[in-house]
C-alpha cells in the first residue's frame, strides 16, 4: 500500500530564510509528485509537477526534487516571505489516472 | 481561464437528508476527481472519471455516495442520508489528461447537524 508521509507536521521560520519541506513515500514505483498549497478555509493551488523521470522542477523561488530510490521529495522554499505562510501537501501517483495519494501537509508559518 | 468551480460553497443540512454537490472542471479537461478533507483524516480519494466513465470509484465510503458525470463535463456528487461523519470538506479536481496535474476547485464545505 502507498503512502505519503510530511514531517515536520509544523514549521517557524524567519522572513528571508531559506527551508526545505520533506515528504516521503513508500513505493518507489512512483508515476509522478505533486506539490500543493493550501491557504486556510481555501482549495488546493499546484505548485510543481515532477515526473518520474525527472529529478526536480523549478518555478520562481520554488524548487522540487525527486529521488525514486530513496523516496523522498523535498520542496525548496528561497528567501522566504510572509505570503508564503500556508499548509504545503505532496502527493503521488503510482499509475497514471489512479488517485493522488497525499501526506498530511506541513504548515509553515514565516514571520516578518 | 475559469478554473474548476464548485457549489455551494457551504451546505449545513440535517442528518437524514440528501445533498447534491455540483463539480464544474476546466473546460476540455478528461479527468475529474473527488477528494475528500476532513480533520485529522488528511485527504482521501474518492472516485475518478475518465469522460464519462468512472473506471476507479475505490475511495466512495459507502453505498450511500455515488457520482456521475454528464457531456464529459458537469459532475454531481450526491450523499444519499447524511450522517454527522460526512461533514467535511469535498473537493474536486480536473486535469487534461490522466496523469497529468491536477487542478483543484475551492471545495464544498458540508456540516451535516
Amino acid at each position: 500500500k502507498q503512502e505519503v508521509t510530511q514531517i515536520p507536521a509544523a514549521l517557524s521560520v524567519p522572513e528571508g530564510e531559506n527551508l526545505v519541506l520533506n515528504c516521503s513515500f513508500t513505493d518507489s514505483a512512483i508515476y509522478n509528485l505533486q506539490w500543493f498549497r493550501q491557504d486556510p478555509g481555501k482549495g488546493l493551488t499546484s505548485l510543481l509537477l515532477i515526473q518520474s523521470s525527472q529529478r526536480e522542477q523549478t518555478s520562481g523561488r520554488l524548487n522540487a526534487s525527486l529521488d525514486k530510490s530513496s523516496g523522498r521529495s523535498t520542496l525548496y522554499i528561497a528567501a522566504s516571505q510572509p505570503g508564503d505562510s500556508a499548509t504545503y501537501l505532496c502527493a503521488g501517483m503510482w499509475q497514471a489516472g489512479t488517485a493522488l495519494i497525499f501526506g498530511k501537509g506541513t504548515t509553515l508559518s514565516v514571520s516578518s | 481561464g475559469a478554473g474548476v468551480s464548485q457549489s455551494p460553497s457551504n451546505k449545513v443540512t440535517e442528518k437524514g437528508k440528501d445533498v447534491e454537490l455540483r463539480c464544474d472542471p476546466i473546460s476540455g479537461h478528461t479527468a475529474l476527481y473527488w477528494y475528500r478533507q476532513s480533520l485529522g483524516q488528511g485527504l482521501e480519494f474518492l472516485i475518478y472519471f475518465q469522460g464519462n466513465s468512472a473506471p476507479d470509484k475505490s475511495g466512495l465510503p459507502s453505498d450511500r455516495f455515488s457520482a456521475e458525470r454528464t457531456g464529459g463535463s458537469v459532475s454531481t456528487l450526491t450523499i444519499q442520508r447524511t450522517q454527522q461523519e460526512d461533514s467535511a470538506v469535498y473537493l474536486c479536481a480536473s486535469s487534461l489528461a490522466r496523469g497529468e496535474t491536477q487542478y483543484f476547485g475551492p471545495g464544498t464545505r458540508l456540516l451535516v447537524l
